[in-house]
């Protein structure tokens, strides 16, 4: 793989079931981020990880959860999915925190909540 | 708070030149980058401006003015390919990217 990549692509959940949304990147990059995308608003960052070992909460962390056990992966959790979780899901990484680097940006999971 | 603004639409001909402004207002700034948005797609890079001035690369150049929290990407010699979104971020004193809605253009032949 090159890149970003994200599974599932697309799904449809129930409210109330769990899921977790996957991303692996293979650039050895330390920053990685989740972000959703709702139509009429910008990206809003929903976790963070600077570095493998360590995670923070963005603009609405409410409802998810991540994980960063190592440089290549940062999976996001919902505990229990509803149905304004409904979004686009977009991770993104970046080779350091805070540097003049831009964000790459995986291909997206298309997520509804019903 | 933080804000970022953009127009939400935009229209153009082929061929032609288009500007797409951004205004922002954020706590600190640590640089300002656009990225194009293709429907179903993921944003891809396109400039980044942290200085003062303007910066070119190919038929895409994007201007900064920190004094006045206002940036632009300025796109010449229009495709049909360029139609999509164009997203304006900042990131803030806490390095994080601040997105606007984006502005989505329209490229009529």
């Amino acid at each position: 793989i090159a890149g970003i990549t994200q599974a599932p692509t697309s799904q449809i959940l129930a409210a109330g079931r769990r899921m977790t949304l996957r991303c692996t990147q293979d650039m050895r990059h330390n920053a990685m981020y989740w972000y959703r995308q709702d139509l009429g608003l910008g990206l809003r960052l929903i976790h963070y990880s600077n570095t493998a070992g360590t995670t923070g909460k963005g603009e609405v962390p409410d409802g998810y959860s991540v994980s960063r056990a190592n440089t290549d992966d940062f999976p996001l959790t919902l505990a229990s999915a509803v149905p304004s979780q409904t979004s686009v899901y977009f991770c993104a990484s970046t080779p350091l925190a805070g540097s003049y680097n831009e964000q790459f940006f995986g291909p997206g999971t298309r997520l509804t909540v019903l | 708070g933080q804000n970022i603004d953009q127009p939400t639409e935009m229209t153009a001909t082929e061929g032609a030149i288009v500007q797409i402004n951004c205004t922002y207002q954020t706590s600190g700034f640590n640089g300002l980058f656009w990225y194009q948005q293709h429907a179903g797609e993921a944003p891809t890079f396109l400039s980044y401006n942290v200085l003062d001035g303007l910066e070119e690369k190919g038929r895409f150049s994007s201007f900064l003015s920190r004094s006045k929290g206002y940036s632009y990407l300025l796109l010449k010699e229009l495709q049909m390919k360029d139609s999509a979104s164009y997203l304006c971020a900042v990131r803030d004193s806490n390095y994080q990217l601040i997105w606007g809605a984006g502005t989505k253009l329209i490229i009529k032949p």
